[in-house]
């Protein structure tokens, strides 16, 4: 039969602009949240991480918001540049269980 | 330090054959997990093994199997190959089991024909 494919959300920013990057999760039990980066022909690459005790944590350029209330996580890059362009997935995770990811969100920065 | 190695990177088998897919986990990691990426499904789950015990396994058939070597070292094996069955798969490591932050390799590409 036909194979419908995940329909990845798209942004589309300004090289230089800040970007935002959404995730709903979907286990409230969930306690360990990651995001991760993926270029077109390689695997996955670790950005961030957070645990559900906390609700903001900073990186290098980026930041992860928190949102337990709504079970809500956003990525947030600063100073985005052509090499944060990539399909970024937001996972979660509770001990003794595997983690989950996102359909992903592809991310295009136009110079 | 060398990060998490795949072998091969590609791949290409016939339908009912069978496949073996290896990973090499960072140095010093314990754990290494699998997942399947396709068009598709996303990223799902496949397994996870610490101390060369599967301690958890995702929804997928028995044919995919794996294990995990004494060095840390795994493989996935996945019998009677269906077309279905062509993605990437990917492997992680962690330092431990349930660690948390694990980091990924290249992926082997799998096309069945």
């Amino acid at each position: 039969g036909e194979s419908v494919g995940l329909h990845l959300p798209t942004l589309s920013v300004q090289e230089g602009d800040n970007s935002i990057i959404n995730c709903a999760y979907s286990n409230s039990a969930s306690d360990y949240f990651i995001w991760y980066k993926q270029e077109s022909g390689k695997g996955p690459q670790f950005i961030i991480d957070i645990r559900s005790n906390m609700d903001k944590r900073q990186g290098q350029r980026v930041t992860v918001l928190l949102n337990k209330t709504v079970k809500h996580l956003s990525l947030q890059i600063a100073a985005t540049q052509p090499g944060d362009s990539a399909v970024y997935f937001c996972a979660e995770k509770t001990y003794n269980d595997d983690m989950r990811f996102g359909a992903g969100t592809r991310l295009t920065v136009k110079p | 330090k060398a990060g998490v190695t795949q072998t091969p990177r590609y791949l290409i088998k016939t339908r009912g054959q069978q496949v073996t897919l290896s990973c090499s986990p960072i140095s010093g990691h314990r754990s290494v997990s699998w997942y399947q990426q396709t068009p598709g499904q996303g990223l799902q789950f496949l397994f996870e093994y610490f101390s060369e015990t599967q301690r958890n396994k995702g929804n997928f058939p028995g044919r995919f199997s794996g294990r995990q070597f004494s060095n840390s070292r795994s493989e996935m094996n996945v019998s009677t190959l269906e077309l279905g069955d062509s993605a990437l798969y990917l492997c992680a490591s962690s330092l431990e089991y349930q660690s948390g932050e694990a980091f990924f390799g290249q992926g082997t590409r799998l096309t069945v024909v």
